[in-house]
């Protein structure tokens, strides 16, 4: 059984560039959540998607946005690319109502900005 | 507001001796708590959880916490520490907004374990 399987795993790109990162859920999961893990930091929610929808959004700008798709894959974009953009994304997926019993992490995308 | 303060950055133990990472949390409702471990350049595995059942939660790898209501506390420990549990741990509370959830991490604990 495939877990959250994350693509690329890692990308180099310059300021001010886009970039879309992806994600396919677990198996059985339709609820995607993307998270921003800076170095020595704690992940941090950037949004959530379900029925292809944004459900959730953290405090980020909006250079940041998402998409899910009907087979509940999803991506993250990420418009004019600064600096302080490096670290490594996160999605994890979960079913709505099993929510709150654990979501599956990916292994990340490490994004570095230079 | 939900939170999670996570009260070392760092612990070191000596391998086969035990393991204590502490946690705090602030809910105003009865919370759903996780604790979460990261290897090094690896994602996020779930660790165990506590969903309002037993206060005692036992979880993978030897690991168990306490929901300490009293206390707001819900800290991780490990009878005796082996060089492999070497990693980064989250403890996390996962909070009800706009039906649906989510989760607010704790900045983490450095778990080092010496031969």
């Amino acid at each position: 059984d495939a877990g959250v399987t994350q693509s690329p795993t890692h990308l180099i790109k310059t300021r001010g560039q886009q970039v879309t990162l992806r994600c396919s859920p677990k198996s059985g999961h339709d609820t995607v959540s993307w998270y921003q893990q800076a170095l020595g930091q704690g992940p941090q929610f950037i949004f959530q998607y379900y029925e292809e929808e944004e459900r959730q959004r953290g405090n980020f700008p909006d250079r940041f946005s998402g998409h899910q798709f009907p087979n509940y894959s999803s991506e993250l974009n990420v418009n004019a690319l600064l600096l302080g953009d490096s670290a490594l994304y996160l999605c994890a997926s979960t079913h709505p109502r099993r929510a709150n019993y654990g979501y599956t992490f990916g292994s990340g995308t490490r994004l570095t900005v230079v | 507001a939900q939170s999670v303060t996570q009260l070392d950055s760092h612990v070191s133990v000596s391998e086969g001796t035990p393991v204590l990472l502490r946690c705090n949390y602030s809910s105003s409702y009865s919370p759903s708590l996780f604790w979460y471990v990261q290897h090094p350049n690896k994602g996020l595995q779930l660790l165990l959880k506590y969903t309002s059942a037993a206060t005692l939660v036992k979880g993978i790898n030897g690991f168990e916490a306490e929901f300490k209501k009293s206390e707001t506390s819900f800290h991780l420990t490990k009878p005796s520490a082996h060089m492999s549990d070497a990693a980064e741990y989250f403890c996390v509370v996962s909070i009800l907004t706009s039906g649906t959830y989510k989760y607010i991490f704790g900045t983490g604990t450095r778990l080092k374990v010496l031969a």
